[in-house]
This record gives structure tokens, C-alpha cells and sequence, in this order.
């Protein structure tokens, strides 16, 4: 069965530095999305993302947050100046349509110091 | 606003017994609704979803729900819980805002005793 892939598994960061999260959705799906999850808590969404532009976003997904598909099988979450509680582990997912259920990666444990 | 609620921080059942694990939406359209399960350290897998149709719906690993629109609930349930469905469990509800997203509840750990 088709997965999407999250890498790397575990990235570790200074405060203040970029940082790239990636992910390879499953190949025939058109809606990306990102959402994150601190430790013992909820998981929340960041963004969604369909036809090469945002389609919505959280409170959470400020100006220190981007994402990109830059070719055909990548979707990046970038964090420009990573702060403490930016820590969490950070979930990419697809779907087939808005509706459909998404599809998790595995995750990226995301630890700023 | 849309949201869901898990009232059971963590549950505890015997091995062989029943389960049932609640979950109420808010959300002012038709519900979307998804069980997902969360192993230590995995990422989220799909139990089951329910679009329309058929109020009961069948997931993967012996797994059913039930949706209640009168009751705003899509409790999960499995007959008799193995040893191995020991994990977080998270309601959601997908909702269109304009663009699509996923709201998730704050998830039932379940613990199975031999």
C-alpha cells in the first residue's frame, strides 16, 4: 500500500535556525497538509495546501512558516527561526480529494535547543 | 466553531472484553468523521471514516463506529480487545473552511490488562 514518506525521522536544531521538514505524499494525491503535535498534546493543524498555493492555515502557521512543493513529488515545511516551542513532532499527509480521509507519514520529531 | 471532544483521557479493559470509546463533534454541516490510531512513535493510521449513508460503519482490525447525529457522537467499539490495540485513539472531524482540514480530539489512550 502506497505511504508518505517523512524525513528526516528526527531533527535536531539550535533556536534560531531554519529548518526543513520533508515529506513525499502518495503520488496520485492532490491535497497536502501539515500539522504538528507537542508532546502529550492534541494534533493540531498547520496548513493545507492544493493546486500550488495555501488553501487554509492556522493561527499557529505564522510568517516563520512556509511550504513549498518544489518538484512533483516533494511537499517541505520551513521554518525560518525555529523557537523553543516549536518542538513537537510534525505530521505530513495527503489526500485524494478535500474530503477523503488524509494519509499520515510517520513523522518528524522536531527538538530545538 | 468546529471542534471534537474525547471525554476519556484513558481508558483501561481487559483482554477478550468489549470497548467502547466516545466522541462528540461540533460542527454545523454534514460531519465527515474518522477513528485514527497512534502507536509510541508512529504516525496516524486510518481505523475508519464516515461520509454518508450506513450510520454503522466497519474499520480495519475488528474496528466499528457508529454515527448519532442526534447526539453529535461517533463512538468506537470492537468486541472483544486484543493486547496488541493498546494505543492512542483520535476522533476527527473533517471540515471545509475553504480549504479542507482535519480537526482532531485530544485522544483516548487505551491500555489492555491480561
Amino acid at each position: 500500500e502506497p505511504e508518505v514518506t517523512q524525513t528526516p525521522s528526527h531533527q535536531v536544531t539550535q533556536m534560531g535556525q531554519e529548518v526543513i521538514l520533508r515529506c513525499v505524499p502518495i503520488s496520485n494525491h492532490l491535497y497536502f497538509y501539515w500539522y504538528r503535535q507537542i508532546l502529550g498534546q492534541k494534533v493540531e493543524f498547520l496548513v493545507s495546501f492544493y493546486n500550488n498555493e495555501i488553501s487554509e492555515k492556522s493561527e499557529i502557521f505564522d510568517d516563520q512558516f512556509s511550504v513549498e512543493r518544489p518538484d512533483g513529488s516533494n511537499f517541505t515545511l520551513k521554518i525560518r527561526s525555529t523557537k523553543l516551542e516549536d518542538s513537537a513532532m510534525y505530521f505530513c499527509a495527503s489526500s485524494s480529494g478535500g474530503e477523503q480521509p488524509q494519509h499520515f507519514g510517520d513523522g518528524t520529531r522536531l527538538s530545538i535547543l | 466553531a468546529q471542534s471534537v471532544t474525547q471525554p476519556d483521557i484513558h481508558i483501561t479493559v481487559s483482554e477478550g472484553a468489549s470497548l467502547e470509546l466516545r466522541c462528540n463533534y461540533s460542527y454545523g454541516a454534514t460531519p465527515y468523521l474518522f477513528w485514527y490510531v497512534q502507536s509510541p512513535g508512529q504516525g496516524l493510521q486510518l481505523l475508519l471514516k464516515y461520509f454518508s449513508g450506513d450510520t454503522l460503519v466497519q474499520g480495519i482490525k475488528g474496528f466499528e463506529a457508529e454515527f448519532k447525529r442526534s447526539q453529535s457522537s461517533f463512538n468506537l467499539r470492537k468486541p472483544s480487545v486484543h493486547w496488541s490495540d493498546a494505543a492512542e485513539y483520535f476522533c476527527a472531524v473533517g471540515v471545509d473552511t475553504g480549504g479542507f482540514k482535519t480537526i482532531f480530539g485530544a485522544g483516548t489512550r487505551l491500555f489492555v490488562k491480561a
